[in-house]
């Protein structure tokens, strides 16, 4: 069974505070993910990689940043926490292959006061 | 770039009635297509892949059928119980460009099913 882990499960951050959101897979995949899950909206993909040292801006990059020093592990860091960057956040692991099945971690609850 | 719609946004039905969800792409480079099912404060897991060349697949209790021509794709829950009340969405890979592999989502189906 595919692995991926996400700490923290749940956070609380001050408007223009930091944060760092870090991802975990056990599945030596290439491919990693981030996503935000926001009602109406679905998943929206932020940022991804390729493999350790390799960061692409997905289709809502802004306020972001993404970090991938390793094979297993991905962050995504915001430097400027803001209010609109509440919502919930999933790290997914894959494949390098149009068919490639994504496996998803358990999320990030992040409120922004 | 590929567009991924699915209706309804939310539907309840009840126990031992059918729901169907469907998805409608654009791409015609369109190239797996997922179903995912997230249920509450979990992440999303995987119901189904559909290769494109392949048009009708049975799942434990469900079944998808891909219609190339229409471009669309379906989830059809043949007799729906309380466990199947989570949200589903499709999702679709393309078989060129770049980011190889990412995934096109649907926004999610919010599925209630009434004892």
């Amino acid at each position: 069974e595919a692995a991926v882990t996400q700490s923290p499960r749940n956070k609380v951050a001050v408007t223009g505070g930091k944060v760092t959101l870090s991802c975990n897979q056990t599945n030596n995949h290439n491919n990693m993910y981030w996503y935000r899950q926001d009602t109406g909206h679905g998943l929206r993909l932020i940022h991804y990689s390729y493999g350790a040292g390799s960061t692409e801006k997905g289709d809502i990059p802004d306020g972001y940043k993404a970090s991938r020093p390793s094979q297993e592990n991905f962050s995504l860091i915001l430097e400027l926490a803001t209010p609109s960057q509440t919502s919930v956040y999933f790290c997914a692991s894959g494949e390098d292959w149009g068919g490639n099945t994504q496996y998803f971690g358990p999320g990030t609850r992040l409120l922004v006061l | 770039g590929e567009q991924v719609e699915q209706r309804p946004p939310h539907l309840s039905v009840r126990e031992g009635d059918s729901a169907v969800i469907i998805c409608t792409y654009t791409d015609p480079n369109s190239y797996y297509f997922f179903w995912y099912k997230q249920e509450p404060g979990a992440g999303l897991q995987l119901l189904m892949k559909v290769f494109s060349s392949t048009e009708i697949n049975e799942g434990q209790g469900f079944t998808v059928l891909l219609n190339k021509k229409d471009k669309q794709l379906s989830l059809n829950l043949t007799a729906a119980h309380p466990g199947d009340s989570a949200v589903y969405f499709c999702a679709v890979t393309l078989n060129r460009g770049s980011a190889l592999g990412r995934l096109h989502f649907g926004a999610g189906t919010q599925l209630i099913v009434i004892p």
